[in-house]
């Protein structure tokens, strides 16, 4: 049981580029979600889903956009990356609403652009 | 718009002390809150799940509560070691939302 892991770990591009961050987990949990963590921000939330098929937006959406093919995985894209993108973002997983159940989160992906 | 705050923003103890780290939200139409423990460079890990229904949970040395009538939490920790040195997070139920951590460092 490997809870939630993310690919890739690091990744440094150049402004302008894409890029596709992978979340899966394998608690056969609902709902995902999308954060990214600066300092002295804190957690903020950027997209989730409550089920396979539906996303939703969160606090901080522009320039992401998200999909939910699977109930496992939970994709995040950059269309155009900024240095404001310039972040470590953490996906995470809950059986149902955070707010009820207890959320798990994976070891992040830090991610540079230059 | 809930607002989530963490007081102290950093604390460092010797080896051995009790501490409490206090989280205090704005709105109280909660379902739960949760604790939880980043050490550097690494993920969030749950510690504590307190449901609004419970007004303590306790694990091991670590010891939550939870008042929502007055939007606040505290989390307990028993003889502190140096291994328990990371930033914990606050996280109250529903809202998504996150204080911004408490950084606690233990001396040995």
């Amino acid at each position: 049981n490997a809870g939630v892991t993310q690919t890739p770990k690091f990744r440094v591009l150049k402004t302008g580029q894409s890029m596709t961050l992978l979340c899966a987990q394998d608690m056969n949990h609902e709902y995902m979600y999308w954060y990214r963590q600066d300092p002295g921000m804190g957690l903020r939330l950027i997209h989730y889903s409550v089920g396979e098929g539906t996303t939703a937006k969160g606090e901080v959406p522009d320039g992401y956009n998200v999909s939910r093919l699977k109930k496992q995985n939970f994709l995040l894209g950059l269309e155009s990356a900024a240095p404001s993108q310039t972040s470590v973002y953490f996906c995470a997983s809950s059986l149902r609403l955070a707010g009820l159940y207890e959320q798990f989160f994976g070891p992040g992906t830090r991610l540079t652009v230059l | 718009k809930q607002e989530v705050t963490q007081i102290p923003a950093a604390l460092s103890v010797p080896e051995g002390e009790n501490l409490v780290l206090n989280c205090s939200f704005t709105d109280s139409a909660i379902y739960n809150l949760q604790w939880f423990r980043q050490d550097p460079g690494k993920g969030l890990t749950s510690l504590l799940l307190i449901q609004s229904s419970q007004r303590e949970q306790t694990s091991g040395r670590l010891n939550a509560s939870l008042d929502k009538s007055s939007g606040r939490s505290t989390l307990y920790i028993a003889a502190s070691q140096p291994g328990d040195s990371a930033t914990y997070l606050c996280a109250p139920g529903g809202k998504l939302i996150f204080g911004q951590g408490t950084e606690l460092s233990v001396k040995p």
